[in-house]
């Protein structure tokens, strides 16, 4: 399986700031993506991010909010623009292992926005 | 796009007796189905998955099942364990990963 780290772990900000969000992945993986998981709640897809080309976005979800960088196939940064409380959620970076081709997640950046 | 209904959202079993989570899916074109275990702060991990061209996956005491025609999947955990309390997700793709996820069971085992 894919090892996944993510940077933060946690977070508190004040509304109006941003905060980007790193992924790193032990491995070259085709397939990256953005989650979003809200308290006591579901993951919800945000985007897919592409090496090379622009992210692509969920319904409800714009890139000006999340810009997304993917410069090569281990890595990705999530950028929460101008926060609100209403972001205070836990987002999760998930990759689809080639060789098991299976989905795997990161363990989250919990982001408290006060 | 894509939905999927997960079904119940709260669940309590005693120990030793069998837990059952049902789901089902909108999009006729996914074909990829796994199911998720989340424990409180952890990430979602895998437990297990099935691909739309097998009826049935078991592994140990976790078993799917699906019925296409209907468009229902299943998780069945037999002989619970006060360890199997979580929250557990399934979740549809239709390929390419995009993995649309049910709202989640809480379930409880009682020692």
């Amino acid at each position: 399986s894919a090892v996944i780290s993510q940077k933060p772990s946690r977070d508190i900000c004040q509304r109006g700031t941003s905060l980007t969000i790193q992924c790193q992945v032990d491995s070259q993986v085709t397939m990256m993506f953005w989650y979003r998981q809200q308290p006591g709640q579901s993951l919800t897809l945000i985007a897919t991010a592409n090496q090379g080309s622009e992210a692509t976005y969920e319904s409800g979800f714009v890139i000006d909010k999340f810009p997304i960088s993917r410069p090569n196939l281990t890595f990705s940064t999530l950028t929460v623009s101008n926060m609100s409380p209403e972001d205070s959620s836990i987002y999760l970076c998930s990759v689809v292992s080639s060789s098991t081709d299976t989905q795997y997640f990161g363990p989250g950046t919990r982001l408290t926005v006060l | 796009g894509e939905n999927v209904e997960q079904h119940p959202s709260t669940l309590s079993v005693q120990e030793g007796d069998s837990a059952v989570i049902k789901c089902t899916y909108s999009d006729s074109a996914s074909n990829y189905f796994p199911w998720y275990k989340q424990e409180l702060g952890k990430r979602p991990q895998l437990i297990i998955d099935i691909r739309s061209n097998v009826g049935e996956k078991k592994d140990q005491r976790i078993a799917v099942t699906l019925n296409k025609t209907a468009k229902h999947f299943s998780l069945h955990i037999t002989e619970t364990q006060p360890e199997d309390s979580a929250v557990y997700f399934c979740a549809a793709s239709a390929g390419g990963f995009k993995t649309i996820f049910g709202a989640g069971t809480r379930l409880f085992v009682k020692a």
